[in-house]
């Protein structure tokens, strides 16, 4: 069974411009959230979506947000982007719950906003 | 708020030396408790987890149980090797379908 994808793998973008992040999870699997990764704040929740709603939020501004299509893949897009936006955007995907089940992450999307 | 402390290093140790990484949580329920690893230019693995008081969780030489009383989850390996050279995180499930993250300890095992 194929892993947890994410696409791009490497963006650079400059400030003010916005940005979509890819994730297709594990085949079945139906609940998909995302989590950003910085050296000084650590792994942060952004979101959780699970059969195309929003299930959870984390503390980050309304810039950013994201969706989940019918088929569970999901897309997470962050606007007017920032230099503290730079970071590694993890996704991880479980098959309903979060709290329960094993979640498996993709390898990520190293965002680089000059 | 649900949060996790654990050690943060970096820890650098010879091969076949004993490792514990301490980890306590505070939660408002009963969480689920987990292990991740990090591998250079990797996401994360689950390494073990944990989902009820006095559950052991382990893998690849590397256990850790659910200590209620003392709200820890501590990871133990007796004997790392070179290859267990990584970034280790300890995490909770938060009871509200997200996990709460630990800041993650560096470790490099030197043959």
């Amino acid at each position: 069974k194929a892993g947890v994808t994410q696409t791009p793998r490497y963006l650079i973008k400059t400030r003010g411009q916005q940005v979509t992040l890819s994730c297709s999870p594990i085949s079945g699997h139906r609940s998909v959230s995302w989590y950003q990764q910085t050296p000084g704040q650590g792994l942060q929740f952004l979101f959780e979506y699970f059969s195309e709603t929003q299930r959870n939020k984390g503390n980050f501004p309304g810039r950013f947000s994201g969706r989940q299509f019918s088929n569970s893949r999901s897309e997470m897009n962050v606007s007017t982007l920032e230099l503290g936006d730079s970071a590694l955007y993890l996704c991880a995907s479980s098959l309903e719950r979060v709290g329960q089940e094993t979640q498996y992450f993709g390898p990520g999307t190293r965002l680089l906003v000059l | 708020g649900d949060s996790v402390t654990q050690m943060e290093g970096p820890v650098t140790l010879s091969e076949e030396a004993f490792l514990t990484i301490n980890c306590t949580y505070t939660a408002t329920g009963y969480p689920s408790l987990f292990w991740y690893v990090q591998y250079p230019g990797e996401g994360l693995q689950l390494l073990l987890k944990a989902t009820k008081a006095d559950d052991k969780g382990s893998n690849k030489g590397f256990e850790a149980t659910y200590r209620k009383e003392t709200t820890s989850f501590h990871l133990e390996k007796g004997s790392v090797q070179v290859s267990d050279s990584a970034v280790y995180f300890c995490a909770q499930s938060a009871g509200s379908e997200k996990l709460v993250f630990g800041k993650g300890m560096k470790l490099t095992v030197n043959p």
